[in-house]
C-alpha cells in the first residue's frame, strides 16, 4: 500500500541542525511532490515547503527561507528535510506528505506518521 | 499566523449536522480549490475533502464540502462519536506562493 515512513524522534540543542527522512513506498516516488508540514504541541498545521522528487525543484515558505533544505535520493525513494539554526520554537512534530496536482487542484493525500523533533539545551 | 480563519470549536449531539466555516481571501480560496483534513487525537492528519467537494475513497458521504467566493465550509451530517477530531481547511495562496492551512476547528460530540 501507499505509505510514507519517517525517521525516528530527534533531540537537538539550540543552534544545531536536524535532518528528517521520509521513505516512500507503494507508488512511483518521482511522480508526486513531497511536502513538509509541522505542528507544535497544541497548535495548528504549518506548511514548510515542497519538493518535486523528479526535478529536485523546491519551494519554501518565506518563514523558513534560508533555514530549510529539502532534498531527495531517488534510488531509495527517500526525501529529506533539514532544518538548521534550531531554536526552542522549532520543537514540533514534522510530517512529510505526498502532494498531488490534478485538474487545477493541489492537495496532500498521503501523510507520514510524523517525526518528533525536540530542541532543548 | 494562519491566513485562513476557522472557529476554534464546534459541537453537536449524535445525529446532528455540524458546519465548519473557513474564511480566506482572493489570493487563496478566491482563486484556488479548498481541501479539508481531519486529525483524530494523537494521529497524523488525513485528507477528508479535496478540490472543494470531492471525497477520497473511503471517506463517508456524511462529510461534504462547498465553496463560495472567498469562503468554504465543511458539513458533517449524522454526527458520530468517531467524528470528534480537529478539522483544518487549506488552500494554495498565490500571493504567498505557498500552501496555507486554516486555524483549525475542534469538533466535540456531546
Amino acid at each position: 500500500q501507499v505509505q510514507l515512513v519517517q525517521s525516528g524522534a530527534e533531540v537537538k540543542k539550540p543552534g544545531a541542525s536536524v535532518k528528517v527522512s521520509c521513505k516512500a513506498s507503494g507508488y512511483t516516488f518521482t511522480s508526486y511532490d513531497i511536502n513538509w508540514v509541522r505542528q507544535a504541541t497544541g497548535e495548528g498545521l504549518e506548511w514548510m515547503g515542497w519538493m518535486n522528487p523528479n526535478s529536485g525543484n523546491t519551494g519554501y515558505a518565506q518563514k523558513f527561507q534560508g533555514r530549510v533544505t529539502m532534498t531527495r535520493n531517488t534510488s531509495i525513494s527517500t526525501a529529506y528535510m533539514e532544518l538548521s539554526s534550531l531554536r526552542s520554537e522549532d520543537t514540533a512534530v514534522y510530517y512529510c506528505t505526498r502532494g498531488r496536482y490534478e485538474q487545477n487542484a493541489y492537495y496532500m493525500d498521503v501523510w507520514g506518521k510524523g517525526t518528533t523533533v525536540t530542541v532543548s539545551s | 499566523q494562519s491566513v485562513l480563519t476557522q472557529p476554534p470549536s464546534a459541537s453537536g449531539t449524535p445525529g446532528q449536522r455540524v458546519t465548519i466555516p473557513c474564511s480566506g481571501s482572493s489570493s487563496n480560496i478566491g482563486s484556488n480549490t479548498v481541501n479539508w483534513y481531519q486529525q483524530l487525537p494523537g494521529t497524523a492528519p488525513k485528507l477528508l475533502i479535496y478540490s472543494n467537494n470531492q471525497r477520497p475513497s473511503g471517506v463517508p458521504d456524511r462529510f461534504s464540502g462547498s465553496k463560495s467566493g472567498t469562503s468554504a465550509s465543511l458539513a458533517i451530517s449524522g454526527l458520530q462519536s468517531e467524528d470528534e477530531a480537529d478539522y483544518y481547511c487549506a488552500a494554495w495562496d498565490d500571493s504567498l506562493n505557498g500552501y496555507v492551512f486554516g486555524t483549525g476547528t475542534k469538533v466535540t460530540v456531546l
